[in-house]
């Protein structure tokens, strides 16, 4: 079956610098959601979106931004990156909300 | 606010032996519960849910019940596999809320 599929699987960036992570969702799934784990923490949440619009927010940066395009996948743009942004990032989507949520493999993101 | 206490690990069993992960949770609406286990390098996989009180999940020859009265929702394994080390969260969501809260996470071992 077809999963939630993350891309770059890993990214190497500098302070200051820009990344931008996707997140394609499963097939038929309108609901996508962000969410940051640092090492040996748990995921914390930082947005969602629901057909293309954003429905819930966390605690996602100022210096962050997401938005899920008309396909539904989804983008995740982090400016001005700071050391303490290296972590795993995951997508996560459901068929709508209340539906349990099905994660990618992640993005690690690591700042040098 | 909602959050998700867990047992403290890592823990480290026997093959066949039987298992415990403790999880706790403070909700102030009606959440749904979940089970989710990373395997090193990978994402979040969904093990089992539980959507109301008394409902059990299973899943792989896992269990978990939703106990309302104790606000619990431990994990247990009968007889564990080497292939079981992972890492396990406890999480919860709230209805009609998006996001999942997870639990700090228990890093299993499995010896043969």
């Amino acid at each position: 079956a077809a999963g939630v599929i993350q891309s770059p699987r890993h990214l190497i960036k500098e302070k200051r610098e820009t990344a931008t992570l996707k997140c394609y969702p499963i097939p038929r799934h309108d609901t996508v959601y962000w969410y940051q784990q640092g090492p040996g923490q748990d995921p914390q949440f930082l947005i969602s979106f629901y057909e293309k619009m954003q429905s819930d927010k966390g605690s996602i940066p100022d210096r962050f931004s997401a938005q899920q395009f008309s396909d539904y996948h989804s983008e995740l743009n982090m400016s001005s990156l700071e050391l303490g942004d290296s972590a795993l990032y995951f997508c996560a989507s459901s068929s709508r909300v209340g539906q349990p949520q099905h994660f990618g493999d992640g993005t690690r993101l690591s700042i040098l | 606010g909602n959050s998700v206490t867990q047992m403290e690990g890592p823990v480290t069993l026997s093959e066949e032996a039987f298992l415990t992960i403790n999880c706790t949770y403070t909700a102030t609406g009606y959440p749904s519960l979940f089970w989710y286990v990373q395997y090193p390098g990978e994402g979040l996989q969904l093990l089992l849910k539980a959507t109301k009180a008394d409902d059990k999940g299973s899943n792989k020859g896992f269990e978990a019940t939703y106990r309302k009265e104790t606000t619990s929702f431990h994990l247990e394994k009968g007889s564990v596999q080497v292939s079981d080390s992972a890492v396990y969260f406890c999480a919860l969501a709230i209805e009609g809320a998006q996001k999942l809260v997870f639990g700090q996470g228990t890093r299993l071992t499995i010896n043969p």
